[in-house]
């Protein structure tokens, strides 16, 4: 089975803190994805990747960046964190596989910043 | 933007009873996705259709495209209180390279009382 893993299930941060989301995916997947989920907005693409050292911005990459120096692993970083940017974080992976990609997604990290 | 706006918002059966979910999207697509989301967890995904297809089933799931009126059904049949959970309709647009960007609802809130 695809293992996608989030390295917190919970964090709590203090605004201004630099803070750091990792995923590690176990199946060789191109493509990575980190999306936020808040109420009533459903999931909204921060940034994506689709291959090592390669970034794309999403939906709402504004407060963010992404890092993905090897290929299982794709980091989201909040520069300097704030109150708004409290949500829960998912990610998720999926290969190349020409019109029919279907993403798997981790747990889930639930970040609350104070 | 949402592509995919799911309807209802919110939904509350009895066990044994059939659940309709529906989705509506904007722009042409390549093919259309639902996915299950159980409280606090990551998506699962559960069907795919793609553009050139009308109908598929997946076990009690049955899923609907209709492109011509840019919208697709999700039906559970026999739903149990295991089908609690939250479901989200997805779309990969069309045309160019989109790495398998996917586009989420805001989902709908499916409860099965016993």
């Amino acid at each position: 089975d695809v293992k996608v893993t989030q390295s917190s299930r919970y964090l709590v941060k203090r605004t201004g803190e630099k803070v750091f989301l990792e995923c590690v995916q176990d199946m060789d997947h191109e493509n990575m994805f980190w999306y936020r989920q808040d109420p009533g907005l459903g999931l909204r693409l921060i940034y994506f990747s689709y291959d090592v050292k390669m970034k794309e911005k999403g939906d709402i990459p504004e407060g963010y960046s992404v890092s993905r120096e090897k290929k299982e692993r794709f980091s989201l970083i909040l520069e300097s964190a704030s109150t708004n940017q409290t949500s829960m974080y998912l990610c998720a992976s999926s290969p190349h596989t020409g019109g029919k990609n279907i993403q798997y997604f981790g747990a889930g990290t639930r970040l609350s910043v104070l | 933007s949402q592509q995919g706006e799911e309807d209802p918002q919110a939904l509350s059966i009895q066990e044994g009873e059939n659940a309709t979910m529906n989705c509506s999207y904007k722009t042409s697509i390549n093919n259309l996705q639902w996915y299950r989301q159980n409280s606090g967890r990551g998506l699962v995904h559960l069907i795919l259709i793609r553009s050139n297809e009308r109908e598929k089933h997946s076990g009690r799931l049955r899923v609907t495209l209709d492109t011509s009126k840019k919208s697709s059904s999700l039906l559970i049949t026999a739903s149990r209180a295991a089908d609690t959970a939250s479901y989200f309709c997805a779309t990969e647009r069309e045309r160019g390279t989109s790495y398998g960007k996917l586009t989420f609802g805001q989902g709908t809130i499916l409860t099965v009382h016993p």
